[in-house]
């Protein structure tokens, strides 16, 4: 019973380097979303998706990008890293949107030297 | 504005205490959720209850209790006979018009 997976779980990044996040789901979930986590700040939302080939900014998009070409999966795309991008980063997945329960996955540490 | 604070930012108790978490919230819709999301040390966010804003109903699950209350716009948490395995980041969280907006969590010890 997988639920959301997220790879990898650590990752070191050079200044402007580049990377993708994985993010994949087995629930057969509609909405999935990626929310990133700073000290003492919660969590704010990246990016979201309502379903295959849709995507739309969260709170904090700049410096990524998504896509969305199956259900099951929803990649992260950092593209020229920065140390403002050194966070704690969780995918998750509901089935009809934020008013219900959401799934998540057990995160991606990423530090950006 | 839309908002959740959550002001004890630690809390340090010694098992068997009670605890009770606070969180406050902000928002002009009528129809919105309230939720609480436990985070333990291994880092992965787990679900455990959700609210919607007609329903001012307390909650008990076991040792978890919830109380809300529109009136103060309050959705506090309270954790009975608490247990080392209560240690964790516990936020709370509020979705009012397909947004979810999640508060700066406590952290709660709980010491043996």
């Amino acid at each position: 019973n997988a639920g959301v997976t997220q790879t990898p779980k650590f990752r070191i990044l050079k200044i402007g380097q580049s990377m993708t996040l994985q993010c994949t789901q087995d629930m057969n979930h509609n909405y999935m979303y990626w929310y990133r986590q700073d000290p003492g700040m919660g969590l704010k939302l990246i990016y979201y998706s309502v379903g295959a080939g849709i995507t739309d900014k969260g709170e904090v998009p700049n410096g990524y990008n998504v896509s969305r070409s199956t259900t099951e999966d929803f990649p992260l795309r950092l593209e020229l890293a920065a140390p403002s991008q050194t966070s704690v980063y969780f995918c998750a997945s509901s089935y009809g949107g934020p008013n219900e329960k959401l799934f998540f996955g057990s995160g991606t540490q990423l530090s950006v030297l | 504005a839309q908002k959740v604070t959550q002001a004890q930012t630690e809390i340090s108790v010694v098992e068997k205490e009670d605890v009770t978490l606070d969180c406050v919230y902000e928002t002009r819709d009528t129809t919105y959720y309230l939720f609480w999301y436990k985070q333990p040390p291994s880092g992965e966010l787990v679900f455990l209850i959700r609210r919607n804003s007609f329903d001012e109903q307390n909650e008990i699950s076991g040792r978890y209790s919830w109380n809300f209350q529109k009136s103060t716009s309050s959705f506090n948490f309270t954790i009975t006979a608490s247990q080392v395995v209560d240690s964790a980041v516990y936020f709370c969280a509020l979705s009012p018009g397909g947004k979810l907006i999640f508060g700066q969590g406590t952290e709660l010890s709980v010491k043996p």
